[in-house]
Order: structure tokens, then sequence, then C-alpha cells
């Protein structure tokens, strides 16, 4: 049972124009959220994250929107770069903290020239 | 300079050999954690160690153990490899010393690549 859920594999996208990537979650103890971005033949980076108090957070170009009803957040990053092509992993965790990271599968994001 | 450094990069070996991966880090994090990578899967967790004393099984520990041989020193061992091990691990370290783990998210090595053959 999939507790974190990346539905898109994939997207594609042109430089200079949004990214949205989606992350949907089933378990309603989850407080806290990240995003990580992962180059090949490198470990994951963490690039923001969101606690269950807020509902939107920025960071320069990226800002994660979180809605606890629906169990989404998104990551939205404008504009995007052609260095943002990556994987890109939503982590979840029920403690407060990043001691037990849940991770989706990842969503491979190509940003266009 | 890393600060969490994972050696080997990359391993090939035989089932039934032991195998064991190190990681090291320069962060001065208290907590250290592994976790694998399969192709098309999310990170999944096998051990996490919140200091040297403390050790408590992942989501998916079977197979595996660990040794938290220093602050800065996580070790995680196959006794007896098997082909469906082979996968990507990762080594990971937070630091909670400022009583806020919650603003402390999880920081990488480069990984390990252990293929069982």
């Amino acid at each position: 049972d999939q507790q974190v859920k990346q539905n898109s594999p994939s997207l594609s996208v042109q430089e200079g124009r949004i990214s949205i990537l989606n992350c949907d979650y089933t378990n309603s103890m989850f407080d806290y959220f990240l995003w990580y971005k992962k180059y090949p033949a490198e470990g994951p980076t963490f690039l923001i994250s969101i606690s269950s108090i807020k509902d939107k957070n920025e960071d320069g170009r990226f800002t994660v929107f979180l809605n606890k009803s629906a169990k989404h957040l998104s990551l939205h990053i404008v504009p995007s770069q052609p260095g943002d092509s990556a994987v890109y992993f939503c982590a979840a965790s029920d403690q407060g903290g990043s001691e037990k990271l849940v991770f989706g599968k990842g969503t491979k994001l190509t940003v266009n020239p | 300079d890393a600060d969490v450094t994972q050696t080997p990069r990359n391993r090939i070996t035989k089932t039934g050999k032991r195998i064991m991966l190190e990681c090291s880090q320069t962060k001065g994090h208290d907590r250290m954690y592994w976790y694998r990578q399969d192709p098309g899967l999310g990170l999944r967790l096998i051990y996490y160690s919140f200091d040297v004393k403390d050790i408590n099984k992942g989501e998916i520990s079977d197979g595996y153990s660990v040794s938290r041989q220093a602050q800065a020193k996580f070790s995680l061992s196959l006794e007896s490899a098997i082909p469906n091990q082979t996968a990507l691990y990762f080594c990971a370290t937070s630091d909670s010393s400022g009583g806020q783990a919650l603003l402390s998210p999880q920081h990488f090595g480069d990984g390990t690549r252990l293929s069982i053959l």
C-alpha cells in the first residue's frame, strides 16, 4: 500500500514555463512534507519542505502548496530552467520531523530549451 | 568535498557473499539512515540510528544489519547477499541538535550501486 503517490512518472515543459509536480498521500498523520531533486549518479538533494501548519512555502523559483483536506501537495517551479531537469521525489513524515521519510516513486522532469 | 561519503560507489558480488557498505559524514549530524532504491520505485528505509546507542529497523530490514561505529560512521551489512538485494543504496543524515527535527531535512550521500549475481 503506497502511502505517498506521484502518479506522473514524467513531465516535459518548455524553458521559462511553469513546472507543476504533484503528490498525493493517504496517511492523515503525515505532518511534514519534503521535495528532493535527484540527478543521475548523485544522491537526492533537499529542495523545499512544508509542515502541515502551513499551506504554502516559497524559496526562490520553488513553491510548495499543501492541501490537507485533499491530501495533496504540489511543487511549482517558475520559471523552469534546463538545469531543473531531474527526478523529483515527494516525501512525507508522520513524526513531526524527517526521522522516517516515506517517499513517492518520483517524477522525471525534462525542461526543454 | 562530500559531506556524506559512501564507499564503495559500485560493487558487484556473488550470491551468498557477505557485503558491507560504509557511510561516513562530516556534517556532525546525530542521526543516520540507510535506504534502498529499486528501479521505478522511491527510496525505502532499511535502518536508522538516532545516536550511537540507538538502532531501529525501518520498512525493509530483513536480510540486512547495521553498525553505528561512531557518530560519524554507519555501516550496512548484507550477511548473505541474494540477487533481489541488487539495488542502489543511499545513506543519509539529519540533525536534531537544535531540538527542531522538523526543520532538519535529511542529507544524502551519492549512493552505492550494488549488483548481486
